[in-house]
């Protein structure tokens, strides 16, 4: 079975500060694949990221890093400088694969809310 | 550039009443999924299909059927409603392969909203 959780319900911030959100992951897999959307107040999901278990290297996409740490089964996801912008929910996702085909279902986590204030 | 498509947006049902969403995708896509999302419990899977003519179920498929006649089309009927089946619904759809570039990420519909009174 598989299972995403992200302890952090609400997140509130001040422009400009750093935030991490965290999410930790279980799964009997030995390939599978980490996601993370972003559902801003309008309700549609948005796809930021995905990342293989085969390939630990850590990403960084402008301001929006993320660090996968295998060893601890997390996926956390770094906002640097926050904007008012960013106030969204955060859904951490697992899917599990093998080779080129993906494993059919993706399990989310509960998310978190992130609020920036200005 | 129609993605996913789900009608209707906002539906109000009394208890008891059937009705059913309609997903439609466009990507030529091999699995189709219905989510519900409600409040502090993140986005959880109620039937999934990984191609025409099959379905499974997912975590919470009680109360829900599903059909996908054709590739394109993913229909989930609720038969007798329930006011715990107040939620907002999410079709999403993804390729089965990844390679190519490909990112197997869902691409989502943009959620329907139903009340059950």
């Amino acid at each position: 079975a598989q299972k995403v959780t992200q302890a952090q319900t609400e997140i509130s911030v001040v422009e400009k500060e750093d935030v991490t959100l965290d999410c930790v992951y279980e799964t009997r897999d030995t390939t599978y694949y980490l996601f993370w959307y972003k559902q801003p107040p309008s309700g549609e999901l948005v796809f930021l990221i995905r990342r293989n278990s085969f390939d630990e290297q850590n990403e960084i996409s402008g301001r929006y890093s993320w660090n996968f740490q295998k060893s601890t089964s997390s996926f956390n996801f770094t906002i640097t400088a926050s904007q008012v912008v960013d106030s969204a929910v955060y859904f951490c996702a697992l899917r599990g694969g093998r080779g080129e085909t993906s494993g059919s279902r993706l399990t989310f986590g509960e998310g978190t809310q992130l609020t920036v204030n200005p | 550039n129609a993605g996913v498509t789900q009608t209707p947006k906002f539906r109000v049902l009394k208890t008891g009443q059937s009705m059913t969403l309609l997903c439609a995708q466009d990507m030529n896509h091999e699995y189709m999924y219905w989510y519900r999302q409600d409040p502090g419990m993140g986005l959880r899977l109620i039937h999934y299909s990984v191609g025409e003519g099959t379905t499974a179920k997912g975590e919470v498929p009680d109360g829900y059927n599903v059909s996908r006649l054709k590739k394109q089309n993913f229909l989930l009927g609720l038969e007798s409603a329930a006011p715990s089946q107040t939620s907002v619904y999410f079709c999403a759809s993804s390729t089965r392969r990844l390679a190519g570039g490909l990112t197997g990420e869902l691409f989502f519909g943009e959620g329907s909203r139903l009340t059950v009174l």
